[in-house]
């Protein structure tokens, strides 16, 4: 039972364009939403957050949107540099403050 | 100078053994975690300690026991290994306020021959 869905395992983009990566929830009580990014052999890495009561946080080239009636956010990167290249992974926050990860997008974005 | 680190990085290791992963943060934070990422990708949390005390215990058999001495070291000892606890093992910090997330260590990729 995913309460955390990445329906795109994979996306590839050109340099310079827009990469967007979405994420759909099933649970309407999580209170923050989370992306990671992961290169190979690393640790995941927090890249920016949004609290369940705003709709949109930027931060530099990245901005993340929520869409609570859906249960949608998205995460967009413009412009995309080939080192965005990685696997990027949603997450929701849990009842007990745990974090609960989607399955994660491959990126790949070409010279 | 690292902020969550485990040792080992690679571990390959026979079926029916014991082994230990060991995990050291060094970012002041209270609450530590052990993540498991399985062959399908996916990061399933298996347990959580603030301040030593155990906060979060998923359904992790229990030959999977964490021990935490103090607030910055949150360790994962394996008992009787068996093939499909094969996997990458995350261990990883927090500060209070989930906005902040979480820091992760780089990983630990046990293998159970």
């Amino acid at each position: 039972d995913q309460q955390v869905k990445q329906n795109s395992p994979s996306l590839s983009v050109q340099e310079g364009r827009i990469s967007i990566l979405n994420c759909d929830y099933t649970n309407s009580m999580f209170d923050y939403f989370l992306w990671y990014k992961k290169y190979p052999a690393e640790g995941p890495t927090f890249l920016i957050s949004i609290s369940s009561i705003k709709d949109k946080n930027e931060d530099g080239r990245f901005t993340v949107f929520l869409n609570k009636s859906a249960k949608h956010l998205s995460l967009h990167i413009v412009p995309s540099q080939p080192g965005d290249s990685a696997v990027y992974f949603c997450a929701a926050g849990g009842s007990q403050g745990n974090l609960i990860f989607g399955k994660g997008t491959k990126l790949s974005v070409k010279p | 100078d690292t902020a969550v680190s485990q040792t080992p990085k690679y571990l390959v290791t026979q079926m029916g053994n014991d082994k230990s992963i060991k995990c050291e943060q060094n970012l002041g934070h209270d609450t530590m975690y052990w993540y498991k990422q399985d062959s399908k990708k996916f990061l399933k949390i298996m347990f959580s300690y603030n301040n030593k005390e155990l906060i979060i215990n998923e359904t992790v058999p229990n030959r999977f026991s964490p021990k935490s001495p103090d607030k910055a070291h949150l360790n994962l000892h394996i008992n009787s290994l068996e093939l499909g606890d094969s996997a990458v093992y995350f261990c990883a910090s927090s500060q209070e306020g989930m906005q902040y997330g979480y820091t992760f260590g780089s990983g630990t990729r046990l293998t159970v021959v």
